[in-house]
């Protein structure tokens, strides 16, 4: 499976924007890029996904290189409800009967 | 939230018995997950559904069997547990489509004596 390497911790301030780094170099052509985060003592939270260009949702941005072996998720306003684990998972190919591999994430500490 | 419940949410059991952990879904979603979390390790995938009485192992699925009777329902079951199933397990179900989105239950939180 295509792995993807994120830093172990990120430290921002309240009501500045994030940007959280996930580099996975060996991603094939069909895999999409996940980002989920997990707020301490609950389950993970799907965040957003992309497969080449730029997506948007109400919760953040995505930012996938123009080669997609890194991409960048993006918090405009960081919150202090925003501090969690963030995770960078690729899938979607399907060949993996629908399996997503979580690694270690990120931790996002936000100072108010 | 995908309307998926987790039960019980907490259990404290001992070495050597039996324990059922039930994940239930309203939605009617064909694929359903079985994680579990333990510090320094991530989630770990045990075991999948992909539909009625079809299932299939994950990275970690020694010591556990499940079973799906029913779309809405898939349980996790520990033969005889051990103190290293200690953990915290979430269940997850996949939203149809073409790409692996999950939405994940609030997990149950099992201590094994």
């Amino acid at each position: 499976d295509a792995k993807t390497t994120q830093p172990n911790s990120m430290e921002s301030n309240e009501e500045e924007p994030v940007h959280l780094p996930c580099n996975h170099s060996t991603i094939s052509g069909t895999d999409y890029i996940h980002w989920y985060r997990q707020l301490p003592s609950q389950g993970p939270e799907y965040v957003i996904h992309g497969l080449t260009s730029n997506v948007n949702n109400r919760m953040a941005s995505l930012a996938i290189a123009e080669d997609r072996k890194s991409s960048t998720l993006i918090l405009h306003r960081a919150t202090l409800r925003d501090a969690a684990v963030y995770y960078c998972i690729l899938g979607g190919s399907g060949g993996s009967n629908y399996k997503l591999t979580f690694g270690k994430g990120t931790l996002l500490t936000v100072n108010p | 939230d995908a309307g998926i419940t987790q039960s019980p949410r907490h259990k404290v059991t001992e070495t050597g018995t039996p324990v059922t952990l039930r994940c239930h879904q309203t939605e009617n979603h064909r694929y359903m997950y079985w994680y579990r979390q333990d510090p320094g390790h991530g989630l770990r995938l045990i075991h999948y559904s992909y539909g009625v009485k079809d299932t299939d192992k994950g990275e970690v699925s020694d010591g556990y069997s499940v079973s799906r009777s029913k779309t809405e329902d898939f349980l996790l079951t520990l033969e005889s547990a051990t103190s290293s199933q200690t953990s915290v397990y979430f269940c997850a179900i996949k939203l149809a489509g073409s790409t692996d989105t999950q939405y994940f239950g609030p997990g149950t939180r099992l201590t094994v004596l």
